[in-house]
């Protein structure tokens, strides 16, 4: 079965560090992947997928086939971004997301 | 376009009585996604509906769980004799025709409570 592992359940930083939160996921030639974001008292939403190779609020996230990794990182954390971050790969022939556990950030002043 | 909108967002319910969750996608979406968080867990998978079908029901518990999606009104997820281990948060998440690989916009959430 397909698995995603975010190792971290919390990740706390200060403002102003750089913030990298990792993500492993089983192997799949052509894997696509995803970070979604839980902000408190909101409802989960995409913050960005590898196919686009986007910058989303100064996140990246570079898919690393070799160690099957997908870590989301910013240079620069900002107290804003404290939130739930999720890891997701779409598996089931494209029916379905696999998520990992979720790390929590918490960016302190 | 209001989003994904579940409800009820709480629910309690007695064990063994039924569970009736709802789901109605964002308009103009054809797919139905339910997930189940458990406490300290990640979201599961349960189910994958299109209008009318149920496409990938890889996720759902053998027995007393069921999904429908029918022609018109909300998705319903359905747990009969509900018990202890049921209590979690179920989220619903809908797509585009291009499905999951676009984007899921998620619901958020029931929170079913089992006394």
């Amino acid at each position: 079965a397909q698995r995603v592992t975010q190792p971290e359940k919390l990740l706390s930083v200060f403002k102003g560090a750089p913030v990298e939160l990792k993500c492993n996921y089983s192997y799949s030639g052509s894997p696509e992947l995803f970070w979604y974001v839980q902000y408190s008292r909101q409802r989960l939403q995409l913050l960005l997928r590898h196919i686009s190779r986007e910058s989303i609020k100064g996140f990246t996230a570079d898919l690393n086939k070799g160690e099957t990794s997908f870590h989301l990182k910013k240079p620069f954390a900002q107290e804003e971004d404290s939130a739930m971050y999720y890891c997701a790969q779409l598996t089931g022939g494209g029916n379905k997301l696999t998520f990992g556990t979720g790390t929590q950030l918490k960016v302190e002043l | 376009n209001a989003g994904v909108m579940q409800n009820p967002r709480h629910l309690v319910r007695r064990r063994g009585q039924e569970a009736r969750l709802r789901c109605s996608p964002m308009k103009g979406h054809s797919h139905v996604y339910w997930y189940r968080q458990l406490p300290e867990e990640g979201l599961k998978f349960m189910v994958y509906l299109q209008k009318e079908n149920i496409i990938d029901e890889s996720g759902m518990p053998k027995e007393r769980f069921s999904a429908e999606f029918p022609k018109e009104g909300p998705s319903i997820l359905r747990i009969q004799q509900v018990v202890r281990g049921d209590s979690a948060a179920y989220f619903c998440a809908s797509s585009p025709p291009g499905g999951a690989r676009t984007e899921a916009f998620f619901g958020q959430g029931t929170r079913l409570t089992v006394v």
